[in-house]
């Protein structure tokens, strides 16, 4: 079962557009929640995040929102630029309470195009 | 950079034989994981740790062990390759903030 949803596998923006990336998830136990960007052959790299206290963080360009009640964030770039262009996952936190510890869950990953 | 390596970056295989995969690190963080990549899927927690000898199951975990004898490495071996094991395998740290550094992945073909 996918507790992290993207639900679209590619998206396609002019450039200084926004961009508007989602992300639905089902566990309402996660608390914390991620966005990583990744370039091929590159590994994920962390963009942005948001404690599940929030509804809104902003860095920048990227602003994530999180929708508790609906269960869905969203990432939104502006102005959208070519460089952007990668493919962005989202991804939850959850404790494990048999370790102590954190695990993450990673979304599909859709593939941003930025047009020139 | 995060200071974190992966060794082999490629790997060609035949099925049946044993693969070990290395995670190196050089900033002494307790937490480890490892991933695969696969198209449709995004990344899949195969096993992770919390520390020297501590570690547990992802989703993926079928097929593979781990082992962490000191903090700075975290290997995973697939005992006996199978070709559904063909992927990208990224290994990642976490200090005490959320997020986690990724490595930059092990392409691993097994034929």
């Amino acid at each position: 079962d996918q507790q992290v949803k993207q639900n679209s596998p590619s998206l396609s923006v002019q450039e200084g557009r926004i961009s508007i990336l989602n992300c639905d998830y089902t566990n309402s136990m996660f608390d914390y929640f991620l966005w990583y960007k990744k370039y091929p052959a590159e590994g994920p790299t962390f963009l942005i995040s948001i404690s599940s206290i929030k509804d809104k963080n902003e860095d920048g360009r990227f602003t994530v929102f999180l929708n508790k009640s609906a269960k869905h964030l969203s990432l939104h770039i502006v102005p959208s630029q070519p460089g952007d262009s990668a493919v962005y996952f989202c991804a939850a936190r959850v404790l494990v309470l048999t370790s102590g510890t954190y695990k993450y869950i990673f979304g599909t990953g859709t593939r941003l195009k930025v047009l020139a | 950079d995060a200071g974190i390596t992966q060794s082999p970056r490629h790997k060609v295989t035949e099925t049946g034989t044993p693969v070990t995969l290395r995670c190196h690190q050089t900033e002494n963080h307790r937490y480890m994981y490892w991933y695969r990549q696969d198209p449709g899927h995004g990344l899949r927690l195969i096993h992770y740790s919390y520390g020297v000898k501590d570690t547990d199951k992802g989703e993926v975990s079928d097929g593979y062990s781990v082992s962490r004898s000191k903090t700075e490495d975290f290997l995973l071996t697939l005992e006996s390759a199978t070709s559904s094991q063909t992927s990208v395998y990224f290994c990642a740290i976490r200090p005490y903030s959320g997020e986690q550094y990724f490595g930059p992945g092990t392409r691993l073909t097994v034929t």
